[in-house]
């Protein structure tokens, strides 16, 4: 089955400093990624899309500048949250588009914690 | 914009019984998908089941069942024989069709936690 592998699983940093969260599929190319952020008990909010070889879109709301997407690759999409602060504190879960069945794969998400 | 409506925040039944969460959504597109997503205490999403809305049969995956109603914009899922293993928090979510812009983003639901007793 379809596979789309996140790391790292857990990150701690410190206010001010950037964390990267990696988001591959590991069996097959999608050209298309999600990034999800989720609270503490609460549902998940699409934060942006991200395309293959072009900008990412973000929804409304969402700091492009403080929430960076680099989509390279077929099977490799990052977000880096620039200048952490304590309310980027979050779950961050990823979705590859597998386009065969109408459904997304998810990532095993990251816990962010800005300390 | 869609939305997504799950009206029940926590629900707990026996092992064994049969559980109906409820999912209503908000939408004027008429070529959508509805998906219910599983999420146990690992926090890994899991999909459950998927409806397409050009579907009049409800769908079914073994002991889970959806019945879609798409003039009342209703989508709720239907655990047979609930098992332990089935306690989680399980989400609605809603995504359009694609029309040639691209894939969209899931919409989810807030959630129904749903504890099996033993």
């Amino acid at each position: 089955g379809a596979v789309v592998s996140q790391h790292p699983s857990r990150v701690i940093c410190k206010s001010g400093t950037s964390v990267k969260i990696e988001c591959r599929s590991l069996d097959f190319q999608a050209t298309t990624m999600f990034w999800y952020r989720q609270f503490p008990k609460k549902s998940l909010m699409l934060m942006a899309t991200s395309n293959e070889g072009s900008k990412a879109t973000y929804e409304q709301g969402v700091e492009k500048d403080k929430f960076l997407i680099n989509h390279a690759s077929l099977t490799l999409s990052t977000l880096t949250v620039t200048s952490a602060h304590p309310e980027d504190s979050s779950f961050y879960i990823c979705s590859a588009d597998q386009r065969t069945n109408y459904g997304y794969t998810f990532g095993s998400g990251t816990r962010l914690t800005v300390v | 914009a869609q939305t997504v409506t799950q009206s029940q925040p926590e629900m707990s039944v026996q092992e064994a019984e049969t559980v109906t969460l409820s999912c209503t959504y908000d939408t004027s597109e008429n070529n959508y998908y509805l998906f219910w997503y599983k999420q146990p205490p690992s926090r890994q999403m899991i999909l459950v089941i998927r409806q397409e809305a050009y579907k009049q049969q409800n769908a079914t995956e073994n002991r889970f069942s959806v019945n879609f109603q798409k003039a009342a914009k209703s989508f709720s899922l239907k655990i047979s024989d609930s098992q332990l293993g089935d306690t989680a928090m399980y989400f609605c979510a809603f995504m359009m069709e694609d029309s040639g812009g691209g894939a969209d983003g899931l919409t989810f639901g807030k959630g129904t936690h749903l504890i099996i007793q033993p």
